[in-house]
């Protein structure tokens, strides 16, 4: 069966260090991969999606990055975090149409 | 082009109340329709999903939706919901022919009383 793994599940970073939040997936080859981030009562909004090794796609324009280093692996990265970087992150991944498979999200506060 | 609108942020009902939680879509093509739902600080479940065939789709915890492409909506419903069904909902729509990014409402926090 397939299964997600997205760490740490929590995470205090203060303003201007690094950030790198890991994902992976087991159990099927070739997802789609996505990272989102929540904010309270403002939903999903897509960060980054990637259809293969190497290909990432931005949605918006901000301090992060993503990189896809193997098959099913996804980071999400910042070099310097800024306050308004924090909120819940989640790891999503899915075949073509069909559903999404999401992590357990990471809860990132910037001081 | 997709887009998912989820009307009503927030719904607060009975223990043992129908709920019915509406979305509309926009979809130039035949859609993929969803429901997740999301305990606090966890990641999101799914529900049920509409696909092809038969527009009502049964899903866990006896919640179902219908799929009506006239008024292009997926509401989702529960005729007697739980205490434990307190929790935010998403409707997501995905579309063939493309990279098939799901695309997701805002999401409808509701809150089950006693």
């Amino acid at each position: 069966s397939q299964t997600i793994h997205q760490w740490p599940a929590t995470l205090v970073q203060p303003v201007g260090s690094p950030l790198s939040l890991e994902c992976t997936v087991e159990g099927t080859s070739n997802p789609n991969l996505y990272w989102y981030r929540q904010a309270a009562g403002r939903g999903l909004q897509l960060l980054f999606y990637s259809v293969g090794i190497g290909q990432i796609s931005s949605e918006v324009p901000q301090n992060l990055s993503a990189s896809r280093p193997q098959d099913r692996q996804f980071i999400l990265s910042s070099k310097k975090l800024l306050l308004s970087d924090s909120g819940f992150y989640l790891c999503a991944w899915s075949r073509q149409v069909d559903e999404a498979f999401f992590g357990q999200g990471t809860r990132l506060t910037v001081v | 082009a997709q887009s998912v609108t989820q009307l009503g942020s927030h719904v607060s009902v009975s223990e043992g109340a129908l709920v019915l939680l509406r979305c509309n879509y926009s979809s130039s093509v035949p859609p993929y329709l969803f429901w997740y739902v999301q305990y606090p600080n966890q990641g999101l479940q799914l529900l049920l999903k509409y696909t092809t065939g038969a527009t009502l789709v049964k899903g866990i915890n006896g919640f179902e939706a219908e799929f009506n492409k006239s008024q292009t909506s997926f509401h989702l419903r529960k005729p007697s919901v739980h205490i434990s069904d307190t929790a935010e909902y998403f409707c997501a729509v995905t579309q063939g022919g493309g990279s098939y990014i799901p695309t997701f409402g805002r999401g409808t926090s509701l809150i089950v009383h006693p």
